[in-house]
């Protein structure tokens, strides 16, 4: 049971560059996340999927894309990479647990510099 | 708009001693306060649940409050230990598929 997996674990853009953060869940959850964490600023929302088949904007979604391909994996593209969105970005799961709250799984996170 | 504050300077307190960080919340009303730890360079991970109905909650050596009153919850390590330093993270949660909240977090130092 592998949790919640991300790849790249480390990426160096140049401004302009594409790229796509990959992240997949083995524990069924329903709802999967983007996070981007930045020092001073704490854990901060970009995308998420309540269920499959639908996304949602976050706090912070501007210059990203995301796609909830199938259950277990949900994808960040950036299209057009820009200093500012150096950051580390997690991805993490949940599921409703009894009574209705959202404990969350999270993976071990992409370090990404664009340069 | 929501917020959330916690201590944004590194608490540094002795082993053995019982560390209290603090969570602090404005403008919604949340089901649910989570608190999670996190190690550098990995990802948080969820360590306690607190519903809105529940004063206190505890697991080990690891104590929650919840006052929804004063719109505050408290997150105490007894007996706390260097393995302990981390940086821990609150989120209310509003239940249901409302995306959970974090806050910054606060960077706890056990000392030997």
């Amino acid at each position: 049971n592998a949790g919640v997996t991300q790849t790249p674990k480390f990426q160096v853009l140049k401004t302009g560059q594409s790229m796509t953060l990959q992240c997949a869940q083995d524990m069924n959850h329903n709802s999967m996340y983007w996070y981007r964490q930045d020092p001073g600023m704490g854990l901060r929302l970009i995308y998420y999927s309540a269920s499959e088949g639908t996304t949602d904007k976050g706090e912070v979604p501007n210059g990203y894309n995301v796609s909830r391909l199938n259950k277990r994996e949900f994808s960040l593209r950036l299209e057009s990479a820009a200093p500012s969105q150096t950051s580390v970005y997690f991805c993490a799961s949940s599921d409703q647990g009894q009574g209705g709250y959202n404990e969350q799984f999270f993976g071990p996170g992409t370090r990404l510099t664009v340069l | 708009s929501q917020k959330i504050e916690q201590n944004s300077e590194a608490l540094n307190i002795q082993e053995g001693k019982t560390a209290t960080l603090t969570c602090n919340y404005t403008n919604y009303s949340p089901a649910y306060l989570q608190w999670y730890r996190q190690d550098p360079g990995r990802g948080p991970v969820f360590l306690l649940l607190i519903r809105e109905n529940e004063k206190e909650k505890r697991k080990e050596r690891l104590k929650v409050t919840f006052d929804t009153t004063l719109k505050q919850s408290l997150f105490h390590i007894t007996a706390s230990q260097p393995a302990d330093s981390a940086t821990y993270l609150c989120a209310p949660d509003s239940g249901g598929y409302q995306k959970v909240t974090f806050g910054t977090g606060t960077k706890l130092q056990v000392i030997p």
